[in-house]
């Protein structure tokens, strides 16, 4: 079956620099969620978006923006980046039915490292 | 905000004994609570959920309690392996699909052979 895609998998940035990570849902999936993960840590929600519109944002700095495109795909745009924002992100997707939730699926994850 | 605790944050057990993670949540509107399992450097998988409206959900080794009054639940993995090593984090989250989902800060499961 197929699964959430993520690219790249790996990104090596310096400080100050600007990073684009993107994200590709199960197909059907109408529902993109991003997650940023440290070392040791619980994954922490950053933004959410259901049918192209953001739905809900988390402990996303402000330097972060997110979208969601007409096709469901959805890229995180990290701009002035900083030490601290070396991390895994992860994108989640769901798919939606009424109020129903169902259940979320995450991606391979994308290692960001900022030097 | 939703609140989840999770306890223990490590756990070790011997092969073939059994395992238990207890969670809290704080948002009373919260009906629905994922166990993700997550090794090394992968993803956070999904190994097991429960709505609001169920008490209890097993699948083969694992099972999952909830106590909607006390808002608790529990996950229980019976005759563990050594690939049942990972950390487990539960979680909450809200009725609609695009509500997040609030991770506990995790258990490090160690099963020794």
């Amino acid at each position: 079956a197929a699964g959430v895609i993520q690219s790249p998998r790996h990104l090596i940035k310096e400080k100050r620099e600007t990073a684009t990570l993107k994200c590709y849902p199960i197909p059907r999936h109408d529902t993109v969620y991003w997650y940023q993960q440290g070392p040791g840590q619980d994954p922490q929600f950053l933004i959410s978006f259901y049918e192209k519109m953001q739905s809900d944002k988390g402990s996303i700095p402000d330097r972060f923006s997110a979208q969601q495109f007409s096709d469901y795909h959805s890229e995180l745009n990290m701009s002035s980046l900083e030490l601290g924002d070396s991390a895994l992100y992860f994108c989640a997707s769901s798919f939606s039915l009424g109020t129903r939730a169902y259940e979320q699926y995450f991606g391979p994850g994308t290692r960001l490292t900022v030097t | 905000g939703e609140n989840v605790e999770q306890h223990p944050s490590t756990l070790s057990v011997q092969e073939g004994d059994s395992a238990v993670i207890k969670c809290t949540y704080s948002d009373s509107a919260s009906n629905y609570f994922p166990w993700y399992k997550q090794e090394l450097g992968k993803r956070p998988q999904l190994i097991i959920d429960i709505r609001s409206n169920v008490g209890e959900k097993k699948d083969q080794r694992i099972a999952v309690t909830l106590n909607k009054t006390a808002k608790h639940f529990s996950l229980h993995i019976t005759e563990t392996q050594p690939e049942d090593s990972a950390v487990y984090f539960c979680a909450a989250r809200g009725e609609t699909s695009y509500d997040k989902v609030i991770f506990g800060p995790g258990t490090s499961l160690s099963v020794i052979p």
